[in-house]
């Protein structure tokens, strides 16, 4: 199957700094990406759509100005999470759309803020 | 009603025992079904992918669709400790996946 890499898999940070995420199709071109939040033992909470070349479209509640992301090329997608706080520690994961909805995941990334 | 419901389990089997696992939905439109497994604290590994109805069979795994009665399943023939995860049915009417909860599933040796 595909291959999606996202780093880094685990980053502790203190509160009021940003963090930022990568996720990178490795064998595949991908103009859509998605980031998704999973608290414990809870399924996967989609965060934003993040097209090549434009905007991403954030889901209801989600906040922009704290997740920005970026998509710069077909192959990479990052995730910022800016001034954090303990309440955005959580497992972040991204995933990318090869075609007709088939969707290869990255292996996560662990975030805590003290 | 949800859009999509899973069992959350956990569901514990022995060793070799055939495991089934489903998801109904409520939305007519979908027409991309898929079953992941995640691992704790991994990501999603997409096991098997089917565009409307019927089944697909790979090794051990058997997936089959019924969109008369809205209802997804995931076979396991002849399981294995290593298949001890969560899994987690999504599907799409060509918009973002909706997921199901996922079911813990342990296979005890």
């Amino acid at each position: 199957g595909a291959v999606v890499s996202q780093h880094p898999s685990w980053v502790i940070c203190k509160s009021g700094t940003s963090v930022k995420i990568e996720c990178r199709s490795l064998d595949f071109q991908a103009t859509t990406m998605f980031w998704y939040r999973q608290f414990p033992k809870q399924s996967l909470m989609l965060m934003a759509t993040s097209n090549e070349g434009s905007k991403a479209t954030y889901e209801q509640g989600v906040e922009k100005d704290k997740f920005l992301i970026n998509h710069a090329s077909l192959t990479l997608s990052t995730l910022t999470v800016t001034s954090a706080h303990p309440e955005d520690s959580s497992f972040y994961i991204c995933s990318a759309r090869l075609l007709r909805e088939k969707l290869f995941f990255g292996s996560g990334t662990q975030l805590s803020v003290l | 009603q949800k859009e999509v419901e899973q069992d959350p389990g956990p569901l514990s089997v022995p060793e070799g025992a055939i495991v089934s696992l489903n998801c109904t939905y409520s939305n007519s439109a979908f027409q991309y079904f898929m079953w992941y497994r995640q691992y704790s604290r991994k990501g999603p590994e997409l096991l098997m992918y089917t565009y409307s109805s019927g089944n697909k069979e790979d090794g051990r795994f058997t997936a089959q669709v019924d969109k008369s009665s809205k209802y997804i399943s995931l076979f396991i023939r002849d399981s294995q400790p290593s298949d001890s995860a969560t899994y987690l049915c999504a599907m799409s009417a060509g918009t973002p996946l909706v997921f199901g909860k996922g079911t813990r599933l342990s296979v005890i040796a």
